[in-house]
Protein backbone atom coordinates (compact mmCIF):
# COMPACT_ATOMS: atom_id res chain seq x y z
CA UNK A 1 0.00 0.00 0.00
CA UNK A 2 1.10 3.61 -0.86
CA UNK A 3 1.30 5.91 1.94
CA UNK A 4 3.29 8.02 4.49
CA UNK A 5 4.66 6.68 7.30
CA UNK A 6 5.77 8.46 10.69
CA UNK A 7 7.44 6.97 13.40
CA UNK A 8 7.77 6.51 16.00
CA UNK A 9 4.09 7.51 17.14
CA UNK A 10 4.41 8.86 20.68
CA UNK A 11 7.84 10.40 21.95
CA UNK A 12 8.92 11.65 24.61
CA UNK A 13 11.66 13.94 25.70
CA UNK A 14 14.20 15.59 28.32
CA UNK A 15 14.56 19.29 28.10
CA UNK A 16 17.97 20.51 26.32
CA UNK A 17 17.80 17.36 23.77
CA UNK A 18 17.41 17.35 20.28
CA UNK A 19 15.36 14.39 18.89
CA UNK A 20 14.68 13.39 15.64
CA UNK A 21 10.91 12.74 14.09
CA UNK A 22 10.70 9.96 10.89
CA UNK A 23 9.11 10.51 7.95
CA UNK A 24 8.85 8.35 4.93
CA UNK A 25 6.68 8.15 1.50
CA UNK A 26 6.26 5.26 -0.64
CA UNK A 27 4.04 8.08 -3.14
CA UNK A 28 7.00 9.29 -5.73
CA UNK A 29 5.88 12.81 -4.48
CA UNK A 30 8.26 15.48 -4.80
CA UNK A 31 7.29 17.71 -2.56
CA UNK A 32 7.11 16.89 1.36
CA UNK A 33 6.01 19.34 4.21
CA UNK A 34 5.99 19.02 7.84
CA UNK A 35 3.56 20.84 10.04
CA UNK A 36 2.99 21.70 13.86
CA UNK A 37 -0.47 21.31 15.52
CA UNK A 38 -1.21 23.05 18.52
CA UNK A 39 -4.77 22.73 20.11
CA UNK A 40 -6.92 25.68 18.76
CA UNK A 41 -4.60 27.00 16.37
CA UNK A 42 -4.69 24.58 13.46
CA UNK A 43 -1.63 23.36 11.65
CA UNK A 44 1.40 25.33 10.88
CA UNK A 45 4.05 25.19 8.57
CA UNK A 46 7.25 24.10 9.64
CA UNK A 47 9.19 23.54 6.16
CA UNK A 48 8.53 22.32 3.18
CA UNK A 49 11.00 21.18 0.21
CA UNK A 50 9.67 20.50 -3.56
CA UNK A 51 12.76 18.64 -4.68
CA UNK A 52 15.55 16.30 -3.32
CA UNK A 53 18.47 18.45 -1.52
CA UNK A 54 16.20 21.43 -1.37
CA UNK A 55 13.94 23.02 1.41
CA UNK A 56 12.47 26.24 2.50
CA UNK A 57 10.90 27.62 6.13
CA UNK A 58 7.86 27.71 6.84
CA UNK A 59 5.94 29.90 8.96
CA UNK A 60 7.23 28.34 12.21
CA UNK A 61 11.34 27.52 11.41
CA UNK A 62 13.15 28.36 14.43
CA UNK A 63 14.22 26.21 16.33
CA UNK A 64 13.74 23.03 13.93
CA UNK A 65 15.98 21.70 10.77
CA UNK A 66 15.41 19.03 8.03
CA UNK A 67 16.86 17.54 5.74
CA UNK A 68 15.93 15.71 2.22
CA UNK A 69 18.51 14.15 0.92
CA UNK A 70 16.69 10.82 -0.51
CA UNK A 71 12.95 11.36 -2.10
CA UNK A 72 11.12 9.10 -0.19
CA UNK A 73 12.15 10.90 3.28
CA UNK A 74 12.42 13.87 5.27
CA UNK A 75 13.18 14.24 8.85
CA UNK A 76 12.32 16.62 11.22
CA UNK A 77 14.99 17.36 13.73
CA UNK A 78 13.28 19.20 16.58
CA UNK A 79 16.59 21.21 18.40
CA UNK A 80 16.99 22.29 21.80
CA UNK A 81 16.85 25.84 20.64
CA UNK A 82 13.00 25.44 20.15
CA UNK A 83 11.36 26.90 23.47
CA UNK A 84 7.88 24.91 23.17
CA UNK A 85 7.93 21.60 21.38
CA UNK A 86 5.29 19.71 23.35
CA UNK A 87 2.87 19.36 20.28
CA UNK A 88 1.65 17.17 17.46
CA UNK A 89 3.85 17.17 14.13
CA UNK A 90 2.61 16.01 10.75
CA UNK A 91 4.46 15.14 8.00
CA UNK A 92 2.30 15.31 4.61
CA UNK A 93 3.67 14.71 1.00
CA UNK A 94 2.37 15.73 -3.14
CA UNK A 95 3.07 15.14 -6.59
CA UNK A 96 4.51 18.30 -6.75
CA UNK A 97 4.32 21.88 -5.37
CA UNK A 98 1.30 23.39 -6.84
CA UNK A 99 -1.33 25.01 -5.03
CA UNK A 100 -3.87 22.60 -6.47
CA UNK A 101 -2.17 19.19 -5.50
CA UNK A 102 -3.92 17.75 -2.38
CA UNK A 103 -1.54 16.85 0.30
CA UNK A 104 -1.24 13.48 1.74
CA UNK A 105 -0.71 13.42 5.24
CA UNK A 106 0.74 10.71 7.83
CA UNK A 107 -0.63 9.55 10.92
CA UNK A 108 1.52 11.96 13.37
CA UNK A 109 3.87 11.59 15.89
CA UNK A 110 3.18 13.38 19.30
CA UNK A 111 6.19 14.95 20.82
CA UNK A 112 6.23 15.53 24.68
CA UNK A 113 9.05 17.02 26.40
CA UNK A 114 9.50 16.23 30.07
CA UNK B 1 -1.38 37.32 4.03
CA UNK B 2 -3.62 34.36 2.96
CA UNK B 3 -5.99 33.10 5.80
CA UNK B 4 -8.87 30.82 6.40
CA UNK B 5 -11.88 31.73 8.81
CA UNK B 6 -14.09 28.44 10.45
CA UNK B 7 -16.87 28.51 12.57
CA UNK B 8 -15.66 27.39 16.38
CA UNK B 9 -16.63 24.28 17.91
CA UNK B 10 -17.55 22.16 19.00
CA UNK B 11 -20.95 21.87 16.72
CA UNK B 12 -23.29 19.07 18.97
CA UNK B 13 -25.89 17.48 16.36
CA UNK B 14 -28.21 14.50 16.56
CA UNK B 15 -28.03 11.94 14.23
CA UNK B 16 -29.57 12.61 10.89
CA UNK B 17 -29.53 16.47 11.59
CA UNK B 18 -28.29 18.50 8.67
CA UNK B 19 -24.47 19.89 9.09
CA UNK B 20 -23.24 23.13 8.00
CA UNK B 21 -20.00 25.05 9.04
CA UNK B 22 -18.76 28.05 7.87
CA UNK B 23 -15.70 29.04 5.88
CA UNK B 24 -14.65 32.33 4.55
CA UNK B 25 -11.44 33.27 3.48
CA UNK B 26 -8.68 36.05 2.42
CA UNK B 27 -6.09 34.94 -0.34
CA UNK B 28 -4.34 38.09 -2.85
CA UNK B 29 -5.20 35.63 -6.09
CA UNK B 30 -7.48 32.89 -6.74
CA UNK B 31 -6.82 29.97 -4.50
CA UNK B 32 -7.93 26.16 -4.23
CA UNK B 33 -9.92 25.11 -1.41
CA UNK B 34 -9.95 21.94 0.60
CA UNK B 35 -11.92 20.33 3.07
CA UNK B 36 -9.85 18.04 5.18
CA UNK B 37 -11.11 16.00 8.06
CA UNK B 38 -9.06 14.54 11.19
CA UNK B 39 -10.29 11.82 13.62
CA UNK B 40 -9.06 11.05 17.24
CA UNK B 41 -5.28 10.21 16.96
CA UNK B 42 -5.00 10.36 12.97
CA UNK B 43 -3.66 12.38 10.43
CA UNK B 44 -5.44 14.57 8.37
CA UNK B 45 -7.83 13.32 5.17
CA UNK B 46 -8.73 15.12 2.29
CA UNK B 47 -12.43 15.18 1.92
CA UNK B 48 -12.81 17.40 -0.76
CA UNK B 49 -11.65 19.72 -3.14
CA UNK B 50 -12.58 22.87 -5.43
CA UNK B 51 -10.15 24.06 -7.58
CA UNK B 52 -11.92 27.30 -9.64
CA UNK B 53 -15.08 29.22 -8.67
CA UNK B 54 -18.18 27.75 -8.93
CA UNK B 55 -16.77 24.10 -8.56
CA UNK B 56 -18.73 22.07 -5.96
CA UNK B 57 -16.81 19.25 -4.24
CA UNK B 58 -18.20 16.49 -2.88
CA UNK B 59 -17.42 13.18 -1.01
CA UNK B 60 -19.16 10.89 1.18
CA UNK B 61 -22.59 13.08 1.52
CA UNK B 62 -20.21 16.27 2.25
CA UNK B 63 -20.10 19.48 -0.58
CA UNK B 64 -19.08 22.32 -0.72
CA UNK B 65 -19.53 24.71 -3.46
CA UNK B 66 -16.19 27.47 -4.19
CA UNK B 67 -18.36 30.83 -3.90
CA UNK B 68 -15.51 33.78 -5.04
CA UNK B 69 -18.01 36.51 -4.73
CA UNK B 70 -18.40 35.37 -0.88
CA UNK B 71 -14.88 34.52 -0.52
CA UNK B 72 -16.47 30.97 1.16
CA UNK B 73 -16.54 27.44 1.15
CA UNK B 74 -19.04 26.26 3.47
CA UNK B 75 -18.97 22.37 4.26
CA UNK B 76 -22.44 20.87 4.45
CA UNK B 77 -24.19 16.99 4.57
CA UNK B 78 -27.97 16.62 4.67
CA UNK B 79 -27.99 13.92 7.23
CA UNK B 80 -25.34 13.69 9.75
CA UNK B 81 -24.00 9.88 11.01
CA UNK B 82 -22.30 9.20 14.62
CA UNK B 83 -19.32 8.16 12.34
CA UNK B 84 -19.00 11.71 11.01
CA UNK B 85 -17.57 13.00 14.84
CA UNK B 86 -14.39 14.31 14.06
CA UNK B 87 -12.76 18.06 13.61
CA UNK B 88 -13.26 19.56 10.24
CA UNK B 89 -10.09 21.63 8.58
CA UNK B 90 -10.99 24.33 5.88
CA UNK B 91 -7.95 25.18 4.05
CA UNK B 92 -6.63 27.34 0.71
CA UNK B 93 -3.72 26.42 -1.01
CA UNK B 94 -1.99 29.35 -3.50
CA UNK B 95 1.32 29.13 -4.86
CA UNK B 96 2.94 25.78 -2.82
CA UNK B 97 1.52 26.99 0.28
CA UNK B 98 -1.38 25.55 2.17
CA UNK B 99 -3.09 27.39 4.85
CA UNK B 100 -5.53 25.90 7.77
CA UNK B 101 -8.48 27.36 9.48
CA UNK B 102 -8.41 26.42 13.60
CA UNK B 103 -10.79 23.45 12.84
CA UNK B 104 -13.85 22.99 13.96
CA UNK B 105 -14.80 19.96 15.76
CA UNK B 106 -17.97 18.18 15.54
CA UNK B 107 -19.84 15.69 17.80
CA UNK B 108 -22.55 13.27 16.99
CA UNK B 109 -25.16 11.85 18.94
CA UNK B 110 -27.40 9.22 18.82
Amino acid sequence: DGGITQSPKYLFRKEGQNVTLSCEQNLNHDAMYWYRQDPGQGLRLIYYSQIVNDFQKGDIAEGYSVSREKKESFPLTVTSAQKNPTAFYLCASSIGGQGRNEQFFGPGTRLTVL
Amino acid sequence: GDSVTQMEGPVTLSEEAFLTINCTYTATGYPSLFWYVQYPGEGLQLLLKATKADDKGSNKGFEATYRKETTSFHLEKGSVQVSDSAVYFCALSFGNKLTFGTGTQLKVEL
